[in-house]
């Protein structure tokens, strides 16, 4: 079976400073790997996904992730905090051994944004 | 384009009682997808529709079912309702049924069981 962690449930960063948020998965397969972001009271939206090819997948708003099979990884970074950045984000792997793509998630990691 | 849609978005119930949550995945979408985010919990894995099949399910007992219909529509239903179940229940939809396609997740329906 697959699993996700994040590393640290609450992130506080000011506003201009880097974001990274720790993502590690555990798969006996290559995984598909993704980043949702959610917004207070509504739904997941994709950031970026990695598939196959280029490690380092660029995404909405500034987001950026780097694949790293060896560490089992995928953390994702933004290089400047905005106040909108505030919001719960999930790493997730999709699960290739099973039919569909059924996403498996971490726990999700709440960033707060100070001015 | 519409994205996924699901109602009600707010739904009150009691215990013992059944909950009908729907969910309109995004047009010419086949596969939809449900998720429970209870607090404490994280997101998990309900069910999954196909072409009107079920085709996979997560670790959820037999009171939770659903189906889907010709449309790709999809109701999820849950049954004799415990404290518990109270959540919210995401709905998600894909083109088809591979794995590196983005599932577009709806707004959710917040389910309360007092």
């Amino acid at each position: 079976a697959q699993s996700v962690t994040q590393l640290g449930s609450h992130v506080s960063v000011s506003e201009g400073a880097l974001v990274l948020l720790r993502c590690n998965y555990s798969s006996s397969v290559p995984p598909y790997l993704f980043w949702y972001v959610q917004y207070p009271n509504q739904g997941l939206q994709l950031l970026l996904k990695y598939t196959t090819g280029a490690t380092l997948v660029k995404g909405i708003n500034g987001f950026e992730a780097e694949f790293k099979k060896s560490e089992t990884s995928f953390h994702l970074t933004k290089p400047s905090a905005h106040m909108s950045d505030a919001a719960e984000y999930f790493c997730a792997v999709s699960d290739l051994q099973a039919a569909g793509n059924k996403l498996t998630f971490g726990g999700g990691t709440r960033v707060l944004v100070k001015p | 384009e519409a994205g996924v849609t699901q109602s009600p978005t707010h739904l009150i119930k009691t215990r013992g009682q059944q909950a009908t949550l729907r969910c309109s995945p995004i047009s010419g979408h086949t596969s939809v997808y449900w998720y429970q985010q209870a607090l404490g919990l994280g997101l998990q894995f309900l069910l999954w529709y196909d072409e009107g099949e079920e085709r996979n399910r997560g670790n959820f007992p037999p009171r939770f079912s659903g189906r889907q219909f010709p449309n790709y529509s999809s109701e999820l239903n849950v049954n004799a309702l415990e404290l518990e179940d109270s959540a919210l229940y995401l709905c998600a939809s894909t083109r088809a049924r591979y794995s590196y396609n983005e599932q577009f997740f709806g707004p959710g329906t917040r389910l309360t069981v007092l």
